[in-house]
């Protein structure tokens, strides 16, 4: 199982918004509403921002949405804060009970 | 407040093994499935496996197979990872997260990370 494709890095001004792509195959994203994403800031343990390809956990702004298209899952924060500069990881139901992430994007905060 | 508390650093030489712990409090231990997921130094997160702590059933990457044991202590609420013929590539943050479904990569309780290195 090979992991989902992100782009290594994305960023953005104060205010904006961005969108982090998570391309997988029809045997992940493709085939299953079962996409989650996490946001990692450096030394701590990643936090679940979205779930369900567009939910979002209590708690969580809803700056922060996530959306599906075929093989690509799709995360967008708007109105960025400095705090949202982190490292961004997907991750999909991959089938047979196997889960899989993607290789992360790394948040840039201008 | 659920909580997961993982065992603390470890060093070992190539080919040994490695045993993490991941003790859960604050919830019904056997309610949820707890997964491993490791991170390389400067890496991104990359799953291992998974324990159901009701059944004992685990299920695993394919790139572990054979190399990867999980079990449970339903009596400590205990999760426990052992990972076998370390490798100096198997250096990490191992980590333990808690899940409710089999196939809903929800983590929604994540254990403080175990760094493992492995250096002869």
């Amino acid at each position: 199982q090979s992991a989902l494709t992100q782009p290594r890095s994305v960023s953005g001004s104060p205010g904006q918004s961005v969108t982090i792509s998570c391309t997988g195959t029809s045997s992940d994203i493709g085939s299953y509403n079962y996409v989650s994403w996490y946001q990692q800031h450096p030394g701590k343990a990643p936090k679940v921002m979205i779930y369900d390809v567009s939910k979002r956990p209590s708690g969580v702004p809803d700056r922060f949405s996530g959306s599906k298209s075929g093989d690509t899952a799709s995360l967008t924060i708007s109105g960025l804060q400095a705090d949202d500069e982190a490292d961004y990881y997907c991750c999909s139901y991959a089938g047979t009970y196997t889960f899989v992430f993607g290789t992360g994007t790394k948040l840039t905060v201008l | 407040q659920e909580q997961l508390v993982q065992s603390g650093a470890d060093v070992k030489k190539p080919g040994a093994s490695v045993k993490v712990s991941c003790k859960a409090s604050g919830y019904t231990f056997t309610d949820y499935f707890m997964h491993w997921v490791r991170q390389a130094p400067g890496q991104g997160l990359e799953w291992i496996g998974w324990i159901n702590p009701n059944t004992g059933g685990t299920n695993c990457a394919q790139k572990f197979l054979g190399r990867v044991t999980m079990t449970r202590d339903t009596s400590i609420s205990t999760a426990y990872m052992v990972l076998s013929r370390l490798r100096s590539d198997d250096t990490a943050v191992y980590y333990c997260a808690r899940v409710r479904t089999k196939y809903q990569p929800l983590f929604d309780s994540w254990g403080q990370g175990t760094l493992v290195t492995v250096s002869s």
